[in-house]
């Protein structure tokens, strides 16, 4: 089946340094989207990029879509203790009715 | 506030005990979607509603059952609890059936089988 392989799997920063997490696909990806989860909180969506090489950024947050639509990367600029939490990435393939989610990326802001 | 709810928050069952997660949904969602979070595997899907009336297994649905008892509630039982379905469940809702609307999550379960 579709596998959504998320890299790094943990990532500490001090704040104000850049973060970015990596997200790769076996197969080609009809679209994207990320989530965000606090601690001890529940996934939230962030946003979904639909089109190869299609980029979108919300305010320090920065989303790419390859241009293959295998690949995918969410870019932090300059961290805050905010900004803590797992990322997650979840696509799908063809006709599939329902995302496949990757592992996530745990990160940690110091202060 | 418009959201997807999650009853009970905490449960602790004895190994082979019954028990029905409820969750609800007010924003006339089609689809919902029952996932479970263990630690460094993300979340996996378990059952899923495209629409009213119709229920589908996800990646995992061992161990589990799902009815959709109206377009608004989606309830997931364990008929038997074993001490690997302790996780975090979660209930989610889209728009519509397919991959291009994104979830609603709700605030989940932590469930632990003792």
């Amino acid at each position: 089946g579709q596998q959504v392989m998320q890299i790094p799997q943990y990532q500490h920063v001090q704040e104000g340094e850049d973060f970015t997490t990596y997200c790769n696909s076996s197969t080609t990806l009809s679209n994207i989207q990320w989530y965000k989860q606090r601690p001890g909180g529940h996934p939230v969506f962030l946003i979904q990029l639909v089109k190869s090489g299609e980029v979108k950024k919300q305010k320090r947050l920065t989303f790419q879509f390859g241009e293959a639509k295998k690949n995918s990367s969410l870019h932090i600029t300059a961290t805050q203790t905010t900004d803590v939490g797992t990322y997650f990435c979840a696509g799908a393939s063809g006709s599939a009715r329902q995302l496949t989610f990757g592992s996530g990326t745990q990160l940690t802001v110091l202060p | 506030n418009a959201g997807v709810t999650q009853t009970p928050k905490f449960q602790v069952l004895k190994t082979g005990q019954s028990m029905t997660l409820q969750c609800a949904q007010d924003m006339n969602h089609n689809s919902m979607y029952w996932y479970r979070q263990d630690p460094g595997m993300g979340l996996r899907l378990i059952y899923y509603s495209a629409s009213e009336g119709t229920t589908d297994k996800g990646e995992v649905p061992n161990g589990y059952n799902v009815s959709r008892l109206n377009k608004r509630e989606f309830s997931l039982r364990l008929e038997s609890a074993a001490p690997s379905q302790t996780s975090v469940y979660f209930c989610a809702s889209s728009e519509a059936a397919g991959t291009n609307y994104g979830y609603t999550f709700g605030s989940g379960t932590r469930l632990t089988v003792v």
